[in-house]
């Protein structure tokens, strides 16, 4: 069974510094999807970024990026020039790309918080 | 943009209620999800669908059930309501073509179970 993995239950950050989010995973197959969603307080579940395992390139997304190392199984988040938008429960996620109902295993989330 | 709705953001039921969580989405999607989010232990499935009248369960079915019998709408049913299933329930759609995988989701619903 795939697990993921997040190490911490919260961070903090000072305003304009940057931060990075931790996340492992266990899986044993080859074609995969990771994802980082952000669930703002009392917000919906966004997606902020996601990575497909072929590539070998990290993805970004303007201040967001990700340091993805597959041998490793380890994926985390960087946010650079934080701000206070960006306080929220933040969620690593893993799909296997043919399982059935492609489904989402979710971390147990970091809790960020950014100090102005 | 694709909009996932669900039918109240704050429930409060009692003990042995049966309780219905309505979710609806608007793109035509066909995998529909009910997750579960506790502290600490992130978002955990329930229950999916990837058809009309299709369903499987996922890793925490018990005490629950699902109804499909639209493609928009997905169902969540609690036949007798306890006080451990009080949590926050997220639905979702996802769209997948080729290799593009997308999932949205609902705002959520929290629900109290007294």
């Amino acid at each position: 069974a795939q697990t993921v993995t997040q190490s911490q239950p919260e961070m903090s950050v000072q305003e304009a510094e940057t931060v990075t989010l931790s996340c492992t995973y266990d899986t044993s197959e080859s074609d995969y999807y990771l994802f980082w969603y952000k669930q703002p307080p009392s917000r919906q579940m966004i997606l902020v970024i996601r990575q497909e395992a072929y590539k070998q390139q990290n993805a970004t997304e303007n201040r967001f990026s990700v340091n993805f190392q597959k041998a490793a199984k380890s994926f985390s988040l960087k946010i650079s020039d934080s701000q206070l938008g960006d306080a929220a429960m933040y969620f690593c996620a893993y799909t296997a790309l043919y399982n059935a109902g492609n489904m989402l295993t979710f971390g147990g989330g970091t809790r960020l918080m950014v100090k102005p | 943009d694709v909009k996932v709705t669900q039918s109240s953001r704050y429930l409060v039921k009692r003990t042995g209620e049966k309780v219905f969580l309505e979710c609806v989405q608007d793109m035509d999607h066909e995998n529909m999800f009910w997750y579960r989010q506790d502290p600490g232990l992130g978002l955990r499935l329930i229950y999916f669908s990837y058809d009309v009248k299709m369903k499987e369960k996922g890793d925490i079915p018990e005490g629950y059930s699902v109804s499909r019998e639209k493609k928009e709408r997905f169902s969540l049913i609690l036949e007798s309501a306890s006080t451990n299933q009080t949590s926050m329930y997220l639905c979702a759609s996802m769209f997948l073509q080729g290799n593009l995988y997308e999932q949205y989701f609902g705002p959520g619903t929290r629900l109290t179970v007294t």
